[in-house]
């Protein structure tokens, strides 16, 4: 199956500073790329969309400046949270979706990265 | 705007057991709706999933049903098994795409 990956798995970084997330599809092109972000024991929220090539589009709410989101290629998004605060603490999720191709209701998950900012 | 509620967890049953996570949603007009799982240490993967009223999804055993009278997608499974136990999503989607989540429902399965 579809496989996206996620790198780091953890990270813990000093408040102020600014941590990079990757989000690699593995065996797949993927058009399109979602970035989540998800509470303790809350739902997921979608944080932005990406496509191939393009800027990505922020949900309403989520500050572009801070999170910025590259869609460089078409296995690789990466999200940028600068100038961290401890606010900024979160689990973050991609996925990948390679509509048209694929079902374009489905997307392929990665493992999600635990961010810490101290 | 768009919602999915799901029953909280988490949920404890033994092996052979019936489950049911109830699912409802809120939205104007109709979307497709899904039933997302995530294993131990694993990414979210889609399950099943219902794009019209009346559908019926299924999957491993699991089945739900598209209930736009009581906008309900209630997820379900007859015998369940040590390998079930995850966490489960309810979601909705309209031609965008985006999906919405629920909150998720812990299950672990006893032998």
């Amino acid at each position: 199956g579809a496989v996206v990956s996620q790198h780091p798995s953890w990270v813990i970084c000093k408040s102020g500073t600014s941590v990079k997330i990757e989000c690699r599809s593995l065996d797949f092109q993927a058009t399109t790329m979602f970035w989540y972000r998800q509470f303790p024991k809350q739902s997921l929220m979608l944080m932005a969309t990406s496509n191939e090539g393009s800027k990505a589009t922020y949900e309403q709410g989520v500050e572009k400046d801070k999170f910025l989101i590259n869609h460089a290629s078409l296995t690789l998004s990466t999200l940028t949270v600068t100038s961290a605060h401890p606010e900024d603490s979160s689990f973050y999720i991609c996925s990948a979706s390679d509509h048209p191709t694929g079902d374009p209701y489905e997307q392929y998950f990665g493992p999600g990265t635990r961010l810490t900012v101290t | 705007g768009d919602s999915v509620t799901q029953m909280e967890g988490p949920v404890t049953l033994s092996e052979e057991a019936f489950l049911t996570i109830n699912c409802t949603y809120t939205a104007t007009g109709y979307p497709s709706l899904f039933w997302y799982v995530q294993y131990p240490g694993e990414g979210l993967q889609l399950l099943l999933k219902a794009t019209k009223a009346d559908d019926k999804g299924s999957n491993k055993g699991f089945e739900a049903t598209y209930r736009k009278e009581t906008t309900s997608f209630h997820l379900e499974k007859g015998s369940v098994q040590v390998s079930d136990s995850a966490v489960y999503f309810c979601a909705l989607a309209f031609n965008d795409y985006k999906l919405s989540f629920g909150a998720g429902t812990t299950v672990t399965v006893r032998a």
